[in-house]
């Protein structure tokens, strides 16, 4: 079956300038999850979705950042006048129902000049 | 602060013998813990797991060891295989209901050598 799908895999911008992310879980996954991983670092994590819950937006680093999911469906990662050090990949999971493992996309490599 | 440690980025093993990745963690709430193999340009896919009321956790090739007294846990890859090159991260969670959030290590490279 399908797995977890990222859109665009890359991305390249200007400081200032907004970008959005798109993640389409796996079908039926509850549970949706974004990360980021900075050059040599792990991976961070960003904010998670789970059903109809309010999502833990607990790991947005600035509020530039922000994240929408769709029913139990599509999620957008927005950053707002990106900046430098937003330079990342960034990784979108699910998970069945946020208890087990998660499953991971190929991630966007976003940068910005 | 980081909670989750893997304090070798790099590790360089012979085909055939045993890696063994090591992770350490701070917070005493974990007591989950998975480890995931990422190639380049790929997402990371989920290895072997772990919970707290073990000590050991084998699957195939792979084994996985708890210690909790020592908040240190190692995945041992034997016999190694070329195909096993890639980066691991450990990753741990305490697991609340409703939320499995991962905390990761910053990943330790392996190359198998052949």
């Amino acid at each position: 079956g399908a797995g977890v799908s990222q859109s665009p895999s890359n991305k390249v911008t200007e400081k200032g300038k907004d970008v959005e992310l798109r993640c389409d879980p796996i079908s039926g996954h509850t549970a949706l999850y974004w990360y980021r991983q900075r050059l040599g670092q792990g991976l961070e994590f960003l904010i998670y979705f789970q059903g109809n819950s309010a999502p833990d937006k607990s790991g947005l680093p600035s509020d530039r950042f922000s994240a929408e999911r769709t029913g139990e469906s599509v999620s957008t990662l927005t950053i707002q006048r990106t900046q430098q050090e937003d330079s990342a990949v960034y990784l979108c999971a699910s998970s069945p129902d946020g208890y087990n493992e998660q499953f991971f996309g190929p991630g966007t490599r976003l940068t910005v000049l | 602060d980081q909670q989750v440690k893997q304090n070798s980025p790099s590790l360089s093993v012979q085909e055939g013998r045993i890696s063994i990745l090591n992770c350490d963690y701070t917070n005493s709430m974990f007591d989950y813990f998975l480890w995931y193999k990422k190639y380049p340009a790929e997402g990371p896919t989920f290895l072997i797991s772990i919970s707290s009321i073990k000590d050991k956790n084998e699957d195939g090739r792979f084994t996985v060891f708890l210690n909790k007294s020592a908040k240190h846990l190692s995945l041992h890859i034997v016999p190694s295989q070329p195909g096993d090159s890639a980066v691991y991260f450990c990753a741990a969670s305490p697991i609340i209901q409703g939320a499995q959030k991962l905390v990761f290590g910053q990943g330790t490279r392996l190359t198998i050598n052949p």
